[in-house]
């Protein structure tokens, strides 16, 4: 079965600096993997995937991710981090039997001004 | 880009009545929605995938007698928690998808949430 893995409950960085949201990975066949992001009491936004081609994929709102097949990650990037930035992000990957999202237990961003 | 309306957005009700939630693709047509169960500062559970003109596939430990769950259109899923108790207080997300051309010289479209509903039984 599919799954991810959110290792860092919550992530704190300063306005202005880079941030990293890290995401590890486990299929069988190719990943399909995905990141939102969850404003309090709001459903998810879509930020990006990666499906095939390029690993490092360009998203929502000046944020990328890196896929590393070696090292089954799927980190979130952003060179400088805003104050809006700040949420739940969550790391997805396709269950390609259900064709359903399978979900990491997110990570909390705080950008501090 | 692609809209899921979810309808309402927080509901109060009593223990023991029925709550239906709405979720309807905006400008799509989805044959597949899926039902997400979130707990407080946990991840997004999926309860069961909605397909349009057939049952609904549930996932294990759901009870589909108590969360039922209509497809009766390709832009609308309803689910109605029947017999509502406090421990079914919780956020209900709905999601859906347009096309799924799969890998071969097509795209794999995301999933478009909605913005859930706070349910609050009393």
């Amino acid at each position: 079965a599919q799954s991810v893995a959110q290792p860092e409950d919550q992530v704190n960085v300063a306005e202005g600096n880079p941030l990293t949201v890290k995401c590890t990975y486990s299929v069988s066949g190719n990943p399909y993997l995905f990141w939102y992001v969850q404003y309090p009491n709001r459903g998810l936004q879509f930020l990006l995937k990666y499906i095939t081609g390029d690993n490092l994929v360009k998203g929502s709102y000046g944020f990328e991710a890196e896929f590393n097949k070696s090292q089954t990650s799927f980190h979130l990037k952003k060179p400088s981090a805003l104050v809006s930035d700040s949420a739940l992000y969550f790391c997805a990957v396709r269950d390609t039997g259900r064709r359903a999202l399978t979900f990491g237990s997110g990570t909390r961003l705080q950008v501090q001004p | 880009g692609a809209v899921v309306s979810q309808h309402p957005s927080r509901v109060i009700c009593k223990s023991g009545t029925s709550v239906k939630i709405e979720c309807r693709s905006l400008d799509f047509q989805a044959t597949t929605m899926f039902w997400y169960r979130q707990f407080p500062k946990q991840s997004l559970m999926l309860m069961a995938t909605s397909n349009e003109g057939s049952k609904a596939t549930y996932e294990q430990g759901v009870e589909k007698d108590k969360f039922l769950i209509n497809h009766a259109s390709l832009t609308l899923s309803t689910l109605t928690v029947t017999s509502a108790h406090p421990e079914d207080s919780s956020f209900y997300i709905c999601s859906a998808r347009s096309v799924d051309r799969g890998a071969q010289g097509g795209t794999y479209s995301p999933l478009h949430f909605g913005n859930g509903t706070r349910l609050t039984v009393t």
